[in-house]
C-alpha cells in the first residue's frame, strides 16, 4: 500500500451534525484528493489539493469543505451532514501520473 | 473531458487471458490512457497507463490502437483475485482529477 490511511473507517451520524474525515499520508505526495462513491456509480471528485493550503473544487463539492495545513493531512468536513451525503468516501494521494487510494470511510447519515 | 466507453460486464475462466476493451474516440493528443481496478470493498488500485506505445508491467499489458481511439487491457492469466471493476480513464497527467465512468465488472469463473 502507498502509505495512506483514513479515519474513521466507519461513522454513523445524524442529520445536521458536523463531520470531519481525515486522510493521512506518509509518502510526501503533493496531490491529495477526496472522492465519494455511491452504489452503482464510479467515484466522483469532491475536492483536491495541490499543496499545503492550496485546494480546489471537484465535480460534487457542494456541502463539503476541505483543509490542508500540512503535507501529510487532508481533512474533509461536512458542515451540516445530510442524508444525501451517506456514501463511501475515498481519499487518494498521487503525483501527476498515478493516484493511490485509501481504504475508504463508510459514512451513514440518519 | 474526453469520455470512455466500456462494456458493463465480462466473464472469464480462471487461468485464461482476458481482453478488456475501451473506446475513447474523442481522445486528445495530450491524454494518457489509465486503467484502475476496484476489488470488492476496497479503494481503486492503479493498474497501468500509456500514451501511444503498448505497455507491460507485472499486473497487465496495455495495447493501444494506432489511432489511439481505443485500447485493450490484457490480463494474461486471470485468477479469482482479478475479479473486480476495471476503469478506463483518460488523463492529461497534470495532477488533476480522474473521471471515473461505470467501468467493466469482470467475473472470473473457476
Amino acid at each position: 500500500d502507498a502509505g495512506i490511511t483514513q479515519s474513521p473507517r466507519h461513522k454513523v451520524t445524524e442529520t445536521g451534525t458536523p463531520v470531519t474525515l481525515r486522510c493521512h499520508q506518509t509518502e510526501n505526495h503533493r496531490y491529495m484528493y477526496w472522492y465519494r462513491q455511491d452504489p452503482g456509480h464510479g467515484l466522483r471528485l469532491i475536492h483536491y489539493s495541490y499543496g499545503v493550503k492550496d485546494t480546489d473544487k471537484g465535480e460534487v463539492s457542494d456541502g463539503y469543505s476541505v483543509s490542508r495545513s500540512k503535507t501529510e493531512d487532508f481533512l474533509l468536513t461536512l458542515e451540516s451532514a445530510t442524508s444525501s451525503q451517506t456514501s463511501v468516501y475515498f481519499c487518494a494521494i498521487g503525483d501527476q501520473e498515478t493516484q493511490y487510494f485509501g481504504p475508504g470511510t463508510r459514512l451513514l447519515v440518519l | 473531458d474526453a469520455k470512455t466507453t466500456q462494456p458493463n460486464s465480462m466473464e472469464s475462466n480462471e487461468e485464461e487471458p482476458v481482453h478488456l476493451p475501451c473506446n475513447h474516440s474523442t481522445i486528445s493528443g495530450t491524454d494518457y490512457i489509465h486503467w484502475y481496478r476496484q476489488l470488492p470493498s476496497q479503494g481503486p488500485e492503479y493498474v497501468i497507463h500509456g500514451l501511444t506505445s503498448n505497455v507491460n508491467n507485472r499486473m497487465a499489458s496495455l495495447a493501444i490502437a494506432e489511432d489511439r481511439k481505443s485500447s485493450t487491457l490484457i490480463l494474461h492469466r486471470a485468477t479469482l483475485r482479478d475479479a473486480a471493476v476495471y476503469y478506463c480513464i483518460l488523463n492529461n497527467n497534470a495532477g488533476n482529477m480522474l473521471t471515473f465512468g461505470g467501468g467493466t465488472r469482470l467475473m472470473v469463473k473457476p
